[in-house]
């Protein structure tokens, strides 16, 4: 089984909606990360939580929200899905300290029409 | 200005060439700096991480980091096949953040 899942793994919607991607880890990490990925831009860090109670908002914060349901429930919101949000997004996780390796899960394509 | 620079390519080389991926970066504090590697549809994975100044290698993989110029370099030998995918470079900034460059998709032709 996958340490890193996400769900759904592909989903279209339409402008206005409200859509919630989810990822789950089963590797005991504290640390989760969302992020975007652009076809030229690479990654871009949406939102990071360093535990349950502590979430902090990435580079590209804005149209998003996060919610850290446990340790290893970590939920991206689009409030009112805009078409430049269509992309691929990866959850991520990773130990406190340690080397920065982050793991990622396989993504979720979204399109927003 | 992005912190890490990559160029996009594509780049598409005939197996066995020797591959060569290059990233600059723009802040100097941070000296921990990471390749991943994605395959099409996959999650990016951890290939090869360095630190601070020089080379690293594993197998057919070198890493390497030249402080004064700020550039960070991927070289792979003897290229295969399986090694077509997206390179990212990655820079461990503050509070264990990532800094990502744009990826480079390459494609080793048989």
């Amino acid at each position: 089984d996958a340490d890193v899942t996400q769900t759904p793994r592909n989903r279209i919607t339409k402008t206005g909606k409200r859509i919630m991607l989810e990822c789950s880890q089963t590797k005991g990490h504290d640390r989760m990360y969302w992020y975007r990925q652009d076809p030229g831009l690479g990654l871009q860090l949406i939102y990071y939580s360093f535990d349950v109670k502590d979430i902090n908002k990435g580079e590209i914060s804005d149209g998003y929200s996060v919610s850290r349901q446990a340790q290893a429930k970590f939920s991206l919101s689009l409030e009112s899905a805009i078409p430049n949000q269509t992309a691929l997004y990866f959850c991520a996780t990773s130990t406190a300290g340690g080397d920065n390796e982050q793991f990622f899960g396989p993504g979720t394509r979204l399109t927003v029409l | 200005q992005k912190e890490v620079e990559q160029d996009p390519g594509p780049l598409s080389v005939p197996e066995g060439a020797i591959v060569s991926l290059n990233c600059t970066y723009s802040n100097s504090a941070f000296q921990y700096f990471m390749w991943y590697r994605q395959y099409s549809r996959k999650g990016p994975e951890l290939l090869m991480y360095t630190y601070s100044s020089g080379n690293k290698e594993d197998g057919r993989f070198t890493a390497q980091v030249d402080k004064s110029s700020k550039y960070i370099s991927l070289f792979i030998r003897d290229s295969q096949p399986s090694d077509s995918a997206t390179y990212l470079c990655a820079q461990a900034g503050g509070a264990q953040k990532l800094v990502f460059g744009q990826g480079t998709r390459l494609t080793i032709n048989p």
